[in-house]
């Protein structure tokens, strides 16, 4: 069963603190992506990678950074925390192949005061 | 560009009555599509894909290439059905992109 972990449920930051949001994957899976949901607007990506080291931009990637060191491992960075950057956050991952599934993270709600 | 539109943000009905979640899309390829589901409380996960021509949980869905819709349908709805349902694209760019719509919440009334 695929198993796809966030570091953290909730987390609050103030504006202008940098912060890392962790995901972790167990099957050994090419693509991760990350996400922010909001009402209204759905999911947005903000990056994904198709391998280790590699990065693509996503559809809103301002004032996000991604690290992925490992195959299993995909960091969401956020340089200097803003408060338009309060949101719900998902972590996705998949085979490579396009009609495969993307398993999602339970999300972590971050909120920047 | 691609795009996916979910015109309803909420639709609601009586358990029993028929269900359609409406999705449209714009792609100027030969799009994959999917309808993913988020039960109160619980991770976002696939429903169905078009290609596997698939019926889950009761629910159906027909790619409309004319139309550029991919509706989402069931016949009788379930108070187990109210979730939000996002219909997504896999189109450009390759390895699996998906472009999400704003999503509709199903709510199931007795």
């Amino acid at each position: 069963d695929v198993k796809v972990t966030q570091s953290s449920r909730y987390l609050v930051k103030r504006t202008g603190e940098k912060v890392f949001l962790e995901c972790v994957q167990d099957m050994d899976h090419e693509n991760m992506f990350w996400y922010r949901q909001d009402p209204g607007l759905g999911l947005r990506l903000i990056y994904f990678s198709y391998d280790v080291k590699m990065k693509e931009k996503g559809d809103i990637p301002e004032g996000y950074s991604v690290s992925r060191e490992k195959k299993e491992r995909f960091s969401l960075i956020l340089e200097s925390a803003s408060t338009n950057q309060t949101s719900m956050y998902l972590c996705a991952s998949s085979q490579i192949d396009s009609l495969d599934t993307q398993y999602f993270g339970p999300g972590t709600r971050l909120t920047v005061l | 560009a691609q795009r996916v539109t979910q015109p309803e943000k909420l639709l609601s009905v009586f358990k029993g009555a028929p269900v359609e979640l409406k999705c449209n899309y714009s792609y100027s390829g030969s799009p994959e599509l999917f309808w993913y589901v988020q039960y109160s409380r619980q991770r976002l996960q696939l429903l169905l894909r078009h290609i596997s021509r698939e019926s889950i949980k009761g629910f159906t869905a027909d790619l409309n290439k004319g139309e550029t819709s991919f509706h989402l349908k069931k016949p009788f709805a379930q108070e187990e059905d109210s979730a939000m349902y996002y219909c997504a694209l896999s189109g450009t760019g390759g390895g699996n992109k998906l472009t999400f719509g704003t999503g509709t919440q199903l709510k199931v009334e007795l």
